[in-house]
């Protein structure tokens, strides 16, 4: 029931840059702040980006976040095998009158 | 700093009510700035609110889910409690609780997650 679109996957060799796009619409992320989070296999989502591009404290500068219109992105550079994981965006949404989430994007560090 | 864990069985069988408890530590529940929230994440469906709680015992559910689903404080404010009527095996999923920060906008905290099985 994930209502923002995510690619599935994504990859990068040891210092790349890469990016993750997330797509909505107008009542989602046409209207609201995106957040980002990464989740580790069997843990807890954690925070890493909240209201666009903001990094809560201990989150490294290497991850950067940004939004126009109905889309947002994630962008991680300097890639290191600890970033292997998956990554969410969640926004909320004024029609649900809640939070939705985006589909996923499983990052692997070839 | 504040920790959240959630408990409850691991195994529910259909037609019988699901029924999870998240205790916090760390902080109390009754703080306007922050609402708390249930979480659920399944390979098919992804990740999926369920609703929330605020400060007070108000409480704002997904419509999908809104006849099947309460969410509820204690009057001690440690801990908040998610029952979900009636499952069906669409109801397997891990099950998380967080706090949603007002100010952020986001789920700050979570808790480790549980998986719930509803098989007979």
């Amino acid at each position: 029931q994930s209502v923002l679109t995510q690619p599935p996957s994504a990859s990068g060799t040891p210092g790349q840059r890469v990016t993750i796009s997330c797509s909505g619409t107008d009542s989602n992320l046409g209207s609201n702040t995106v957040n980002w989070y990464q989740q580790l296999p069997g843990t807890a989502p954690k925070l890493l980006i909240n209201t666009n591009n903001q990094r809560p404290s201990g989150v490294p500068d290497r991850f950067s976040g940004s939004k126009s219109g109905t889309s947002a992105s994630l962008a991680i550079s300097g890639l290191q095998s600890d970033d292997e994981s998956l990554y969410f965006c969640s926004t909320w949404d004024d029609l649900l009158n809640g939070p939705v989430f985006g589909t996923g994007t499983q990052v692997t560090v070839l | 700093q504040l920790q959240l864990r959630e408990s409850g069985p691991g195994l529910v069988k259909p037609s019988e009510t699901l029924s999870l408890t998240c205790s916090v530590s760390g902080d109390s529940i009754s703080d306007f700035n922050y609402s708390w929230v249930w979480i659920r994440q399944s390979p098919g469906r992804g990740l999926e609110w369920l609703g929330h709680v605020y400060y007070g015992g108000s409480t704002h559910y997904n419509p999908s889910h809104k006849s099947r689903v309460t969410i509820s404080t204690d009057t001690s404010k440690t801990e908040f409690s998610l029952k979900v009527k009636s499952v069906t095996a669409a109801d397997t999923a891990t099950y998380f609780c967080a706090r949603r920060s007002v100010r952020l906008g986001a789920f700050d905290v979570w808790g480790q997650g549980t998986a719930v099985r509803v098989s007979s």
